[in-house]
């Protein structure tokens, strides 16, 4: 296992369009995050699963935004009805929790334009 | 709320200087600070800090947290012009039943250009 991945690396679209994005944690660990970056600011929590149950989400998730962690495998995040302030750099990361927190892996991000 | 401020924003030196970039935070149940490295793409790990006044280093880089003012610092020696990158500073903290949320919650970055 190489790392976190995520797919795709870019994504322009249309206001009002839906895109998915994917991520692929490492393996073993046992907890996946999704955050949010936008251009000079550090990344923003947007939710967390541990296996599949999507433990807590940020008040930054509106009703558009939904992720799902099938099997507790990889991870989908969708955007609905996109905005053109969803345009930002959206990063997975994962890590181990349990026995304690060790440092989170992040992928490459998918980096969202919406036009 | 959780909150992580940076310092400086950015910075501007010549290769082989040395620079102290400065990480203070307010955080309910605090259980570690972390620095990462961002290159224009996917933030990667330097340190994670738990214990107050315990220097970790790794090479030309080194960082110390200070639970009782709230602060971590991380210094670069000699510098290199790949040292420029945005680093981050973050820090994580306990939730109920005293167990890591691993939620992290980051500062601004601060913007290392280093010239040659």
């Amino acid at each position: 296992d190489t790392g976190v991945s995520q797919d795709p690396r870019h994504k322009i679209t249309k206001r009002g369009q839906n895109v998915t994005f994917r991520c692929d944690p490492i393996s073993e660990h046992n907890r996946l995050y999704w955050y949010r970056q936008t251009l000079g600011q550090g990344p923003e929590f947007l939710t967390y699963f541990q296996n599949e149950a999507q433990l807590e989400k940020s008040r930054l998730l509106s009703d558009r935004f939904s992720a799902e962690r099938p099997k507790g495998s990889f991870s989908t995040l969708e955007i609905q009805r996109t905005e053109q302030g969803d345009s930002a750099m959206y990063l997975c990361a994962s890590s181990f929790v349990y026995p304690v927190f060790t440092e989170a892996f992040f992928g490459q991000g998918t980096r969202l334009t919406v036009v | 709320e959780d909150k992580v401020v940076q310092s400086p924003l950015s910075l501007v030196v010549h290769e082989g200087d040395t620079v102290t970039l400065n990480c203070s935070y307010e955080v309910t149940n605090f259980r570690s600070l972390l620095w990462y490295k961002q290159e224009k793409k996917a933030p990667t790990f330097l340190f994670m800090l738990t214990s107050s006044g315990i220097e970790k280093k790794s090479g030309r880089l080194s960082s110390i947290l200070d639970k009782k003012e709230l602060f971590s610092i991380l210094n670069i020696t000699a510098t290199q012009t790949g040292d420029s990158a945005v680093y981050l500073c973050a820090v994580d903290s306990l939730g109920p039943g005293g167990t890591s949320y691993g939620k992290l919650t980051f500062g601004q970055g601060t913007i290392l250009t280093v010239h040659p």
